[in-house]
């Protein structure tokens, strides 16, 4: 079945670092990718998405190219912040009724 | 305007009895969704709803039981609560479209916590 691993966390950065979080998958087909983010006590927000190979989603300042040779979908940020500290969720929607998610990657940015 | 909504947001309950959470969406999605979040942040698919027909249901234990109503709504009935269901749970919508689900959009999420 469709799967999704992410790099593992907890990941501790300084303001203005530049963050990866890796995200690769295994599905049939051709799914779509999506990073969802969870700040503490909030639900999932969608952050970026990317439907098809060599798509690149943005957003705030986050990019994410969906890459189908190495089956991965990056997530990148060059300057974070504070406020950037939250829950990175990588998943993937491919041909049944669900989205699969990987496991969590938990950024903490020190001022 | 919230898009999707869920109530309680917070529950406390004593194990063995039996609870609600309430989800809606004003989006116009006809999928749903309810997933199990653990203390490690892990999110679980327990069930999939689309036009109101359950189509995942991910080895639940049948003291869950989701219903849905209609295509806004999906709730989902707990009941004989166990200390191992404390959890955060989410519920989620999306639009199945061309094949597959575009985004979806989440709820706050209802903390449950069994004593």
């Amino acid at each position: 079945g469709d799967s999704v691993t992410q790099m593992e966390g907890p990941v501790t950065l300084s303001e203005e670092a530049f963050l990866t979080i890796n995200c690769t998958y295994t599905a049939t087909g051709y799914p779509s990718l999506f990073w969802y983010v969870q700040y503490p006590g909030e639900g999932l927000q969608l952050l970026l998405k990317a439907t098809k190979a060599d798509d690149k989603g943005s957003n705030k300042g986050f990019e994410a190219t969906y890459r189908k040779e190495t089956t991965s979908f990056h997530l990148e940020k060059g300057s974070v912040q504070v406020s950037d500290s939250a829950v990175y969720f990588c998943a993937l929607s491919s041909n049944d009724y669900k989205l699969s998610f990987g496991a969590g990657t938990t950024v903490t940015v020190r001022a | 305007d919230t898009a999707v909504s869920q109530t309680p947001k917070y529950l406390v309950t004593q194990m063995g009895n039996d609870k609600s959470i309430k989800c809606e969406q004003n989006l116009g999605h006809d999928t749903m969704y309810w997933y199990k979040q653990d203390s490690k942040k892990f999110l679980k698919i327990m069930f999939s709803y689309n036009n109101k027909e359950l189509i995942i249901n991910e080895t639940v234990p049948n003291r869950f039981s989701p219903k849905s109503p209609d295509k806004a709504h999906l709730n989902l009935h707990i009941n004989s609560l166990e200390l191992g269901d404390s959890a955060v749970y989410f519920c989620a919508s999306s639009l199945w479209a061309a094949g597959r689900n575009t985004e979806a959009f989440f709820g706050q999420g209802t903390r449950l916590t069994v004593v």
